[in-house]
């Protein structure tokens, strides 16, 4: 069975201008994540999105945004990148359904940098 | 702030050894804990989760959790080389919001 999946794998682009990111969950999961891990900090939960709707957002500014299509796969668009926005960005998927203990797991992520 | 911390090592041990990660946390509504493994310049894979208070354990990992001390560890006995890595400790937000909060990691470095 497949994994998470993302593309690109690795992303270059310019301050100003706008990133987007895909994934798509293991099949069977309608819950995805996304999480951003700087270089020697830890990851950061961004977003969550399930069956289709955000149901919760990390500690970041509004440029950071994304959706969830009805085949659970997901995007995430950052606007007026910034060179600080330079990181690995990790989706996540988990089976859903509200459940309070999730397990999420990983793609191989989408790597970002912002000259 | 919910926060989970652990010590960023390094973390040296020989082959064959029992190693050990620590992870506590300020959540106290937190119900899920998860540890996961890093490998330098990959995403992370999850080793093991756990819910309740007491041991599991899964083959060389067996992790550990004691609520009321607001603590986590993991044990890894037989330690092989191919086990060095950042070990990322994991809980998930109270309040339903399936948010992780993540250490920021442990690297272990096991030395033949």
């Amino acid at each position: 069975e497949a994994g998470v999946t993302q593309s690109p794998t690795h992303l270059i682009k310019t301050r100003g201008q706008q990133a987007t990111l895909r994934c798509s969950p293991i099949s069977g999961h309608t819950s995805v994540y996304w999480y951003q891990q700087a270089l020697g900090l830890g990851l950061q939960f961004l977003l969550w999105y399930d069956e289709g709707e955000e149901r919760n957002r990390g500690n970041f500014p509004p440029r950071f945004s994304g959706r969830q299509f009805p085949n659970y796969s997901s995007e995430l668009n950052v606007n007026a990148l910034e060179l600080e926005d330079s990181a690995l960005y990790l989706c996540a998927s988990s089976l859903g359904g509200g459940a309070v203990r999730e397990t999420q797991y990983f793609g191989p992520g989408t790597r970002l940098l912002v000259l | 702030q919910k926060e989970v911390e652990q010590n960023s090592g390094p973390l040296s041990v020989p082959e064959g050894a029992i190693a050990s990660l620590n992870c506590t946390y300020s959540d106290r509504g937190s119900q899920s804990f998860f540890w996961y493994r890093q490998y330098s310049g990959k995403s992370p894979e999850l080793i093991m989760f756990i819910y309740s208070n007491g041991d599991k354990e899964d083959g060389r990992f067996t992790a550990q959790l004691n609520k009321a001390s607001q603590y986590v560890s993991l044990l890894i006995r037989d330690s092989q080389p191919s086990d060095s890595a950042t070990y990322l400790c994991a809980g998930g937000e109270s309040g339903g919001y399936n948010k992780l909060i993540f250490g920021a990691g442990t690297r272990l470095a096991v030395h033949p």
